[in-house]
């Protein structure tokens, strides 16, 4: 049973560049969290979704950043004409329907380098 | 979610047991107490949680006082790949809806296991 998969790993792109995290959650997974670590900072929140919605998008700064979960395929986390603030390590967790442990399982994540 | 308070880094020699301490003073009574750990450059993972009871598992045991308001994360014989900053989290597990709700990630404890 495969873990969360985050693609790419990692990820360089310079200012003004568009940048597009993917994650696929475990089987039978039908909740994402997205997560961004700045460098020597803790895990801060930034959306959640369930399929084809935006439950909780407190954490998500008010422009140039997206996400979606469609129906079909992962989960896109989407940051538009990035900014060297922008560089950070990007976390995707996942949960099933209907748990009630509150765990959640996380990917190894995708760092974004912006030059 | 309650706030909770833990030190910033331990040290523990390699075999012996770690006990990291977590204060949440302000801790609800239908919140949980949710450990998890990041090993550098890694994604989190899951622990342990419990309510007011003891709990362990194969990982660690977590210890609750009787007024809730502080808990410990035991690890019994700690070896050098535990090295890690561990979290702790009060959170409810579930809504009346169903629906799980996010994990709110202070800084964490750096624990050192040390040869």
């Amino acid at each position: 049973n495969a873990g969360v998969m985050q693609n790419p790993r990692h990820l360089v792109r310079r200012r003004g560049q568009e940048a597009r995290l993917r994650c696929s959650p475990m089987k039978g997974h039908s909740h994402v969290y997205w997560y961004r670590q700045l460098p020597e900072e803790g895990l801060k929140f930034m959306v959640y979704l369930q399929k084809e919605n935006i439950i909780d998008e407190s954490g998500m700064p008010k422009e140039r950043f997206s996400a979606e979960f469609p129906k079909e395929g992962p989960s896109i986390l989407r940051i538009q004409q990035v900014v060297r603030g922008d560089s950070a390590a990007y976390f995707c967790a996942s949960s099933p329907q209907g748990s009630n442990t509150g765990e959640l399982f996380f990917g190894e994540g995708s760092r974004l380098t912006v030059l | 979610d309650a706030k909770t308070t833990q030190p910033t880094s331990m040290d523990c020699a390699e075999g012996r047991a770690a006990n990291l301490p977590c204060n949440h003073s302000t801790i609800s009574g239908n919140e949980y107490v949710y450990w998890y750990r990041q090993i550098h450059s890694q994604g989190p993972q899951y622990i342990i949680h419990g309510l007011k009871n003891n709990e362990t598992n194969e990982m660690a045991s977590l210890i609750i006082t009787e007024d809730r308001k502080s808990s410990t994360l035991i690890l019994p014989h700690a070896t050098l790949r535990d090295t890690a900053v561990y979290y702790c989290i009060v959170r409810v597990a579930q809504n009346s809806g169903g629906s799980n709700y996010k994990l709110t990630f202070g800084k964490g404890t750096l624990l050192t296991v040390n040869p």
